[in-house]
């Protein structure tokens, strides 16, 4: 079974509608990231959170939200979802007490798109 | 911004070395050299790191220039499924609040 797994794996929606994207991981990590990828690009930072107390915004937070549900839970809400928001999101874990300190664990992605 | 540049794309024969550049001339001493590849919008894999001296793993072997301002990720027997994008990061391991911030990578396609 996969450590990080993110729901849905792909979502159209409509302009406006709130959405909610969830990851959840086995590996025991306390620190989950949200990242969106757009064609062409690399990974930009949403949030990230270190535990289940800590939550901070990345690169580009505007227009999403994110809750830390438990250590193995972290979801990404877009309130009112836009066209631009449309990109393939990810979630990775990883954990600062190993030995690769910055060695951070991807789910499979969500591929969004915004109509 | 990220702090390194690479190429954009590369090629490489089945079978032979991959060897991927990196620039990162404004590197800290604090900063590790981290690299990731992602096949075909999968999420990014974790590849190798290191600081200042060569390291080598299963995977790949990376080279650290003396003076750190730059680095090579070999893939000693490319094969097709080592076809993807990688990713040179330079990060404060100690740093709280580290996060990676990905560059557009070098794109390496192993034709047969």
């Amino acid at each position: 079974d996969a450590d990080v797994t993110q729901t849905p794996r792909n979502r159209i929606t409509k302009t406006g509608k709130r959405i909610m994207l969830e990851c959840s991981q086995t590996k025991g990590h306390d620190r989950m990231y949200w990242y969106r990828q757009d064609p062409g690009l690399g990974l930009r930072l949403i949030y990230y959170s270190f535990d289940v107390k800590d939550i901070n915004k990345g690169e580009i937070s505007d227009g999403y939200s994110v809750s830390r549900q438990a250590q193995a839970k972290f979801s990404l809400s877009l309130e009112s979802a836009i066209p631009n928001q449309t990109a393939l999101y990810f979630c990775a874990t990883s954990d600062p007490s190993g030995i690769s300190y910055n060695e951070q664990f991807f789910g499979p992605g969500t591929r969004l798109t915004v109509l | 911004d990220a702090k390194t540049t690479q190429p954009t794309s590369m090629d490489c024969a089945e079978g032979r070395a991959a060897n991927l550049p990196c620039n990162h001339s404004t590197i800290s001493g604090n900063e590790y050299v981290y690299w990731y590849r992602q096949i075909h919008s999968q999420g990014p894999q974790y590849i190798i790191h290191g600081l200042k001296n060569n390291e080598t793993n299963e995977m790949a072997s990376l080279i650290i220039t003396e003076d750190r301002k730059s680095s090579t990720l070999i893939l000693p027997h490319a094969t097709l499924r080592d076809t993807a994008v990688y990713y040179c990061i330079v990060s404060d391991r100690n740093q709280a609040g580290t996060a990676l911030i990905f560059g557009k990578g070098t794109t390496l396609s192993v034709s047969s």
